[in-house]
């Protein structure tokens, strides 16, 4: 199954830790987004982002929150001096570049605790 | 920002029966996408569609893209038990701006199906 991927499905945090989520697109993708979920709440986007370009950052928070697409690896978000606020699940979906639309295929997400 | 009202929040209905869930929206999009979420998943992408008026179909499912370009539904035919789960609307700009990728989503429709 060459889906998307993400790990680890479940994460734990004490606040004032960093977070590291990490998403692997399916096989030929190159696009990739980032979206949060809060519980009982629809996703809310926070990034879009091709090879090493941040092409729209609008729902990220301004502090803590950064993401990154490498030419080589997986795609990681990272949340720095974790809040308790911060406890959600995070998705990643990539898409195929081409012509449009962009459909967008989703992970399992990555659920944060933190304590 | 760009809204989308997702109605109803939640359905409870008996095995067989019809379901009928719509997004509205403040502003137009250019792609209406439907999703379904289950506990601990990721969405999954079940139908898109891409030009006003399109009415499309995926098995039991049938999807419309409204002629304003505000608004989109989704049917379910002939409901099943494992149809239970949480679904979502979500709206996409297209070309033009770097918002071009974004989903917007609705809140959901929590769909329960008594046997």
């Amino acid at each position: 199954n060459a889906g998307v991927m993400q790990n680890p499905r479940h994460l734990v945090r004490r606040r004032g830790q960093e977070a590291r989520l990490r998403c692997s697109p399916m096989k030929g993708h190159s696009h990739v987004y980032w979206y949060r979920q809060l519980p009982e709440e629809g996703l809310k986007f926070m990034v879009y982002l091709q090879k090493e370009n941040i092409i729209d950052e609008s729902g990220m928070p301004k502090e803590r929150f950064s993401a990154e697409f490498p030419k080589e690896g997986p795609s990681i978000l990272r949340i720095q001096q974790v809040v308790r606020g911060d406890s959600a699940a995070y998705f990643c979906a990539s898409s195929t570049p081409g012509q449009e639309p962009y459909e967008q295929y989703f992970g399992p997400g990555t659920r944060l605790t933190v304590t | 920002g760009q809204q989308l009202n997702q109605s109803p929040q939640s359905m409870f209905i008996q095995e067989g029966e019809d379901v009928s869930m719509n997004c509205t929206s403040s502003s137009i999009f250019n792609t209406w996408l439907w999703y379904k979420q289950d506990p601990g998943e990721g969405p999954v992408l079940l139908i898109a569609l891409y030009k006003a008026g399109e009415l499309t179909s995926n098995g039991r499912l049938t999807a419309q893209f409204g002629i304003t370009r505000k608004d989109s539904f989704l049917n379910i035919s002939a409901s099943i038990p494992s149809d239970v789960g949480i679904y979502f609307c979500a709206g996409q700009l297209g070309a033009g701006g770097t918002s071009y990728g974004k989903l917007t989503f609705g809140q959901g429709t929590i769909l329960t199906v008594h046997p």
